[in-house]
């Protein structure tokens, strides 16, 4: 069983550039959700995608978007960086059904540096 | 919006038993508890979850009164690799917008 795995491991971008992060979800998941981790402090949730479809969404600006390929595997995008985007950036799967809570599976996480 | 409240920090010595407790006064009747463990620059692994009462696995146990208001994480025996930051939470799907992973507890098991 493969786990959850995200690329690249380490970014530097500057202020005003794009940014794509990737995930693989672990095999047999449908469900990715992505998370915003700054220093010291709680995962953020940023978006979640079911099925290809955006499933929920926190209070991040439309520059977060995101996609959910037919494999499950998905991408971060950022435009227009800014300097508070430094952070760590997780990527969570999990198997989702009619209801009920699941277990979600994160990766090791994408630390993007904004300068 | 089912927020939680936890402990910032907790001590514990090595073979002692830890709990850590967290408030979830506005859960709502579809919402799991969920704990999560988190060491330096990894991403959060998954403990237990639970909906009532007394839930154990082979790393945890986790107590839910009846009002469900609360909850009690329960390490046994803690070692030094237990040390990191522990997450409640609280929602019925991941990735809803009621789920909240707050600053956690941060959890230091002393030699």
């Amino acid at each position: 069983e493969t786990g959850v795995t995200q690329s690249p491991t380490h970014l530097i971008k500057t202020r005003g550039q794009q940014v794509t992060l990737r995930c693989s979800s672990q095999s047999g998941h449908n469900t990715v959700s992505w998370y915003q981790q700054a220093l010291g402090q709680g995962p953020q949730f940023i978006f979640q995608y079911y099925r290809e479809e955006e499933n929920g969404r926190g209070n991040f600006p439309p520059r977060f978007s995101g996609l959910q390929f037919p494999n499950y595997s998905s991408e971060l995008n950022v435009n227009a960086l800014e300097l508070d985007d430094s952070a760590l950036y997780l990527c969570a799967s999990s198997l989702s059904g009619t209801s009920g809570s699941y277990e979600q599976y994160f990766g090791p996480g994408t630390r993007l540096t904004v300068t | 919006l089912a927020k939680t409240t936890q402990p910032i920090s907790m001590d514990s010595y090595e073979g002692q038993e830890v709990n850590i407790t967290c408030s979830h006064n506005n859960i709502a009747t579809n919402d799991y508890i969920t704990w999560y463990q988190q060491f330096p620059s990894q991403g959060p692994r998954f403990i237990i979850q639970g909906y009532k009462t007394k839930v154990t696995n082979e790393v945890a146990s986790l107590f839910i009164p009846a009002d469900r208001k609360s909850s009690t994480l329960s390490l046994p025996r803690v070692s030094l690799s237990d040390t990191a930051v522990y997450y409640c939470l609280v929602g019925d799907m991941p990735g809803a917008n009621n789920l909240f992973f707050g600053t956690g507890t941060r959890l230091t098991v002393i030699p």
